[in-house]
């Protein structure tokens, strides 16, 4: 059974730091491109970034281009978000996802981790 | 990027009902349209891809057509577990973009 557990979620001071993680389990985790989409409070979709099989090709939303880094641990089965002068309107659930056939369909979430970022 | 819009934005229904929820994309994106339900406090789950592409456990009462820019996803008979809110989803190219919403109540 397709499994993503996300975690590290929180409250964090605008201007601060957090860290991600998504583990992965019951497939080939190296062998997927994966994603990061976020929901805000009582809000739609939004798609975050990718990140290739081998983890080098990597691609962001504009507006978190610069500030999120995606990166895989394919040894661990584990997908990490670092999310750096964090905003207010950043404020959401974030989703890891699998993604179908490198084809930007996300055929399996995880159960989201909530991030507050507030002072 | 490309604008995903959906209508309505909100829909009651009652149970037995078909039901029709349309996505239109600012540009064309032949049949790269995939469509999401997400259940309050659920992650979304992918419901069809390709435009019309039934994901593997997915009822057959769920379908979708559409190419270029407009699109289709229509639920034959609605059942109890099916009143969520459903997101339409390009991957045309990137960043993929998603629709609002149409939120589907009980009517």
């Amino acid at each position: 059974e397709v499994q993503l557990v996300e975690s590290g979620g929180g409250l964090v001071q605008p201007g601060g730091s957090l860290r991600l993680s998504c583990a992965a389990s019951g497939f080939t985790f190296s062998s997927y491109w994966m994603h990061w989409v976020r929901q805000a409070p009582g809000k739609g979709l939004v798609w975050v970034s990718r990140i290739n099989t081998d983890g080098i090709s990597t691609i962001y939303a504009d507006s978190m281009k610069g500030r999120f880094t995606i990166s895989r641990d394919n040894a661990k089965n584990t997908l990490y978000l670092q999310m750096n002068s964090l905003r207010a309107e950043d404020t959401a659930v974030y989703y890891c996802a699998r993604d179908l056939r490198a084809a930007r369909v996300f055929d399996f979430w995880g159960q989201g981790t909530l991030v507050i970022v507030s002072s | 990027d490309i604008q995903m819009t959906q209508s309505p934005s909100s829909l009651s229904a009652s149970v037995g009902d078909r039901v029709t929820i349309t996505c239109r994309a600012s540009q064309s994106i032949s049949s790269y349209l995939n469509w999401y339900q997400q259940k309050p406090g659920k992650a979304p789950e992918l419901l069809i891809y390709a435009s019309s592409t039934l994901q593997g456990g997915v009822p057959s009462r769920f379908g979708g057509s559409g190419s270029g820019t407009d699109f289709t996803l229509i639920i034959s008979t609605l059942q109890p577990e099916d009143f969520a809110t459903y997101y339409c989803q390009q991957s045309y190219t990137s960043p993929a973009t998603f629709g609002q919403g149409t939120k589907l109540e009980i009517k």
